[in-house]
């Protein structure tokens, strides 16, 4: 089975431009996480997807994160205008089912942010 | 809201059992989990508990008790290749919440 593709693997841009972020879940997963783990810190839930809608996404800064899941399955992170305290790893994780409650998320190896 | 604490850091010897503690506060859960994080790398799923008590798997135990607020997870006979980053996390209706973690610093 394959597991969560992310892609870049890394990145590094400038402070106020723009970058996206790629996430391909484990087939037939329905629910999709996007994460950010700062350096030395617990991974922090951005924003949740069950299939193309939105979950939560109370802690998604709006004024330049955003993020979609058109076809309910792959999906992108956007920030713009990025700025220094953006630089962290964003980790993209799927689970099969939200209702039960031993449904494990997988994780994918993540894409390292890095502004400078 | 959920508060989620671990200790930073732990050291131990290789062979010897460790214990990491999880404290929580919260207004309601569905189940409790256990992750490791290798340095670099994305985490993997230990164990979970939805039941107080322990649920073994192998070198690796976790303990809950919702009464107390508290979880642990016991690994036993450890190995150089443990040391990482342990996560504790709660799973509510929405979502997987993470404590910050507690880096394991196995030593010869």
């Amino acid at each position: 089975e394959a597991g969560v593709a992310q892609s870049p693997r890394y990145k590094i841009i400038e402070k106020r431009q723009s970058v996206a972020f790629w996430c391909n879940p484990i087939s037939g997963h329905a629910t999709l996480y996007w994460y950010q783990q700062i350096l030395g810190q617990g991974p922090k839930l951005l924003i949740q997807f069950q299939n193309n809608g939105v979950v939560d996404d109370s802690q998604l800064p709006k004024d330049r994160f955003s993020a979609e899941r058109l076809k309910g399955v792959d999906s992108t992170l956007k920030i713009q205008p990025a700025k220094l305290e953006d630089s962290a790893v964003y980790l993209c994780a799927s689970s099969s089912l939200t209702g039960k409650v031993n449904t494990e998320a997988f994780f994918g190896q993540g894409t390292r942010l890095t502004v400078v | 809201g959920q508060n989620i604490d671990q200790p930073t850091e732990m050291t131990a010897t290789e062979g010897a059992i460790v214990q990491i503690n999880c404290t929580y506060q919260t207004s309601g859960f569905n189940g409790l989990f256990w992750y490791q994080q290798h340095a670099g790398e994305a985490p993997t799923f230990l164990s979970y508990n939805v039941l107080d008590g322990l649920e073994e798997k192998g070198r690796f135990s976790s303990f809950l008790s919702r009464s107390k607020g508290y979880s642990y997870l016991l690994l036993k006979e450890l190995q150089m290749k443990d040391s990482a980053s342990y996560l504790c996390a709660l799973r509510s209706r929405r979502a997987l919440t993470f404590g910050s973690g507690t880096r394991l610093q196995v030593q010869p």
